[in-house]
């Protein structure tokens, strides 16, 4: 299995509060991604980062930042967590060869 | 632009069943095509994948063949298990993309014993 965890992998929160999502990898590949999974739409890719410090906007970024300072570490934060955030997350990472590898996920509810 | 399109499941079957589930994509270009799967709890894992047109992928007795000309990448497994039972993703990579995902919906696949 390839290295990467996800924490935490639940959480509650407030409408409004900030939260901030980790994915950490021992693979040493360059690019990562973070996802979001609901029903009825499969995984939908928030934000990717295809080195440290170079991140660009997936097709639901509107919401959501992310910082890469590590090759290792992709953070994802929600400033202002709202109810539409609540969902399933999933970080997954890529060392160019078109496979893409997923951490286990995390549960996040906004209340 | 690029879009997959999978059957909505769920799809019930009793174990030893063959196994069709499908997928079409639209996408300029020659995308490579994948199959993922998450069991319940757990994040998706590659089941198989193709990259060029009427190449087979396979894995653990699963089979997709990619058709170009069907624009088409059927997941196929000729004898289901009860341990089978996941929820299948369909997904292309386009070939201008640098490694991003498009996925499907996704399919349960219910096996009963």
């Amino acid at each position: 299995d390839a290295g990467i965890t996800q924490s935490p992998r639940h959480k509650v929160t407030e409408t409004g509060t900030p939260v901030t999502l980790r994915c950490h990898q021992t693979e040493n590949h360059r690019y990562m991604y973070w996802y979001r999974q609901d029903p009825g739409h499969g995984l939908r890719l928030i934000h990717y980062s295809y080195g440290v410090k170079d991140t660009d906007k997936g097709e639901v970024s509107d919401g959501y930042s992310v910082s890469r300072s590590k090759t290792e570490d992709f953070l994802l934060t929600l400033e202002s967590a709202t109810s539409s955030q609540t969902s399933v997350y999933f970080c997954a990472i890529s060392g160019g060869d078109s496979t893409q590898y997923f951490g286990p996920g995390t549960r996040l509810t906004v209340l | 632009g690029d879009s997959v399109t999978q059957m909505e499941g769920p799809v019930t079957l009793s174990e030893e069943a063959f196994l069709t589930i499908n997928c079409t994509y639209t996408a300029t270009g020659y995308p490579s095509l994948f199959w993922y799967v998450q069991y319940p709890g757990e994040g998706l894992q590659l089941l198989l994948k193709a990259t060029k047109a009427d190449d087979k992928g396979s894995n653990k007795g699963f089979e997709a063949t990619y058709r170009k000309e069907t624009t088409s990448f059927h997941l196929e497994k000729g004898s289901v298990q009860v341990s089978d039972s996941a929820v299948y993703f369909c997904a292309l990579r386009g070939p201008y993309n640098t490694d991003k995902l498009i996925f499907g919906t996704g399919t349960r696949l219910q096996v009963f014993p």
